[in-house]
């Protein structure tokens, strides 16, 4: 099947700072999806991007689907940032997300 | 829109006692999907539902897994009887599947803990 690997794995930051979260794929995908999931457990949808380039706030992503990896920016880190932050992807043909391991994100004040 | 809504979201129970998990999708959503996430495994998908109909369950665990979709509006979960490995956080999920977006919609989860 499709493998979703993430990185870094953990990452420590200071509010303020900037940090971008690599997701690589090891085949052609029909969806690619962004979460954070909160310190409460919840999983929020942040982008759906399968390819391409989108942005929400302090929040952009980028796609590109023929190198087969998205790429999370956040700037102007704050502390509610924090949390664990997933790419999962679909291949073409299935709705079947396959989600990576995550980034787990710490942002101190 | 209310988005996809899960009961109970916490649920404690003795090992051999039946569960039973709930979902209500977003509505006009055609898909419906259970995964589950622990700390060893991760994220992974149980099963998943199109028009209320069963697709895949290649990712039910066991025989003591089962899950229906009785209407567009609701579907369950059931494990029976559990045991302390299943217990972990299980969410529902749903998307439209159509057009341009096949963007997935979590719900809150609901935290099993089978002692």
């Amino acid at each position: 099947g499709i493998q979703v690997e993430q990185s870094p794995p953990d990452l420590i930051l200071q509010e303020g700072a900037n940090s971008t979260l690599r997701c690589n794929f090891s085949d052609s995908v029909n969806n690619l999806q962004w979460f954070h999931q909160n310190p409460w457990g919840q999983l929020i949808n942040l982008f759906y991007i399968p390819s391409g380039t989108k942005q929400n706030g302090r929040l952009s992503a980028t796609t590109v689907a023929t190198e087969r990896y998205s790429l999370l920016y956040i700037s102007s880190s704050q502390t509610t940032d924090s949390g664990v932050y997933f790419c999962a992807v679909d291949k073409g043909g299935s709705e079947k997300l396959v989600f990576g391991k995550g980034t787990k994100l710490t942002v101190n004040p | 829109d209310a988005g996809v809504i899960q009961s109970p979201r916490h649920e404690v129970t003795e090992m051999g006692q039946e569960v039973t998990l709930r979902c209500k999708p977003i509505s006009g959503h055609d898909y419906l999907f259970w995964y589950r996430q622990t700390m060893m495994r991760g994220l992974e998908l149980l099963i998943y539902f199109n028009n209320n109909v069963p697709i895949d369950d290649s990712g039910m665990p066991e025989d003591r897994f089962s899950a229906k979709m009785p209407n567009a509006s609701f579907s369950t979960l059931k494990i029976q009887p559990s045991e302390p490995r299943d217990s972990a956080v299980y969410f529902c999920a749903s998307t439209a599947g159509t057009g341009a977006s096949y963007e997935q919609y979590f719900g809150p989860g609901t935290r099993l803990t089978v002692t």
